[in-house]
């Protein structure tokens, strides 16, 4: 059962415009969310996260919403640079305990210089 | 500070025999998180050790074993190999608590083939 879902296997940008990549959970606990980018051959690295009290949470071009309701969130990289071209896996946890971190499939940003 | 130290980068075996992961986390982490990465499934949750005891468990089966020892340093186990257990295995280090607001750091991996 895939709680946290990745839909576009991949995607394909023009460097300098907006990428938005996509994410849906099924999991009504999950209320931490997280976004991680992965290079080949090395593992992945932290992003950005937001809590589920939020529903906007910036941090230079990378800015990830929360639709609560919807049990959607997204991530959109402005503007995008050759550089990102990268795997972006969605992650999802309960803040409130232990629990283990579970991620999405994955999408593969390529960026077109 | 080191980062996460995953040893070794690239195993080939044969079905049928086991092999052994080492992951070193960051000095001071004491949660160490194993993922097993393969084409199309994403990052598949193993399990989670803190200090020294397995604190949560993902749905693998019996072959798929870890450890943690008491410098936080962990091995995973993988008994009477598949051809299906080819994948990267990724080690997650963290301190241990509310693992979602300080986020995972992840090691390298090893690149495991199974032939």
């Amino acid at each position: 059962d895939q709680q946290v879902k990745q839909n576009s296997p991949s995607l394909s940008v023009q460097e300098g415009r907006i990428s938005i990549l996509n994410c849906d959970y099924t999991n009504s606990m999950f209320d931490y969310f997280l976004w991680y980018k992965k290079y080949p051959a090395e593992g992945p690295t932290f992003l950005i996260s937001i809590s589920s009290i939020k529903d906007k949470n910036e941090d230079g071009r990378f800015t990830v919403f929360l639709n609560k309701s919807a049990k959607h969130l997204s991530l959109h990289i402005v503007p995008s640079q050759p550089g990102d071209s990268a795997v972006y896996f969605c992650a999802a946890t309960y803040s409130g305990g232990y629990q283990k971190v579970t991620f999405g499939t994955g999408t593969k940003l390529q960026v077109i210089p | 500070k080191a980062g996460v130290t995953q040893t070794p980068r690239y195993l080939i075996k044969t079905r049928g025999q086991q092999v052994t992961l080492s992951c070193s986390p960051i000095s001071g982490h004491r949660s160490v998180s194993w993922y097993q990465q393969t084409p199309g499934q994403g990052l598949q949750f193993l399990f989670e050790y803190f200090s020294e005891t397995q604190r949560n468990k993902g749905n693998f089966p019996g072959r798929f074993s870890g450890r943690q020892f008491s410098n936080s340093r962990s091995e995973m186990n993988v008994s009477t190999l598949e051809l299906g257990d080819s994948a990267l295995y990724l080690c997650a280090s963290s301190l241990g608590d509310r693992e979602g607001l300080y986020g995972y750091t992840f090691g390298s991996g090893t690149r495991l083939t199974v032939v």
